[in-house]
């Protein structure tokens, strides 16, 4: 099956820094990833995506830069506010029609 | 506001016992399914339908039912349920079945058997 890891289950961060999270990825054949975060208690919510045939895309405070060489996805949030404290899960769709979760990194912003 | 609605958000329920999750989207989303979420475990797809009147298997489909009458309903059922079905459910969404546009979630329902 698919396997989809993140390096670091938590990770601390002061107010103000910058925040990258990494995920790396088993199958060579997934062409799309999106990142979500989830505050307790609610649902998983979508951030940003690429596709396989992107290195980078930035969105509003975040980048998602992909190595597929390594297989290997990181999320970076600039300027990390005390809002950005959650879960952060990277997915993968590869092939099949559905996506394939990792465990998530839990992300806490140190006022 | 568009998107899913999950009902209960949480239920305590005796072991054996029959339960049925609601899940409704009004995106008129053609797939939609069903992950479990239990911590270190991440998100495990239990079963998922990529259109109206059809449903298939995902990862963990053992013990649980779905049916997808129309559009935008998705009800899951636990025929008879057993401690380690003790979860968060969470119902999620997407326009296609190639999820070319990621997923929308539901809030979730916390399930607690006992």
């Amino acid at each position: 099956g698919e396997s989809v890891g993140l390096h670091l289950p938590t990770l601390s961060v002061q107010e103000g820094d910058n925040s990258i999270i990494n995920c790396a990825y088993s199958n060579s054949a997934s062409d799309y990833f999106i990142w979500y975060k989830q505050e307790s208690g609610k649902g998983p919510q979508f951030i940003i995506d690429i596709r396989s045939n992107m290195d980078k895309r930035q969105g509003q405070r975040v980048t998602v830069l992909l190595n597929k060489t390594v297989k290997h996805l990181s999320l970076q949030i600039a300027a990390t506010q005390p809002g950005d404290s959650a879960v952060y899960f990277c997915a993968e769709r590869a092939g099949a029609n559905n996506l394939f979760f990792g465990t998530g990194t839990r992300l806490t912003v140190i006022p | 506001i568009a998107g899913i609605t999950q009902a209960p958000t949480s239920q305590i329920l005796a072991a054996g016992r029959r339960m049925t999750l609601r899940c409704t989207q009004d995106m008129r989303h053609n797939a939609m399914y069903w992950y479990r979420q239990d911590l270190g475990l991440g998100l495990r797809l239990i079963h998922y339908s990529n259109t109206a009147g059809t449903t298939g298997k995902g990862e963990v489909p053992d013990g649980y039912s779905v049916s997808r009458a129309n559009t935008d309903d998705f009800p899951l059922t636990l025929a008879s349920a057993v401690p380690s079905q003790t979860s968060v459910y969470f119902c999620a969404s997407s326009d296609s079945p190639a999820v070319s546009n990621g997923y929308t979630f539901g809030s979730g329902t916390r399930l607690t058997v006992v």
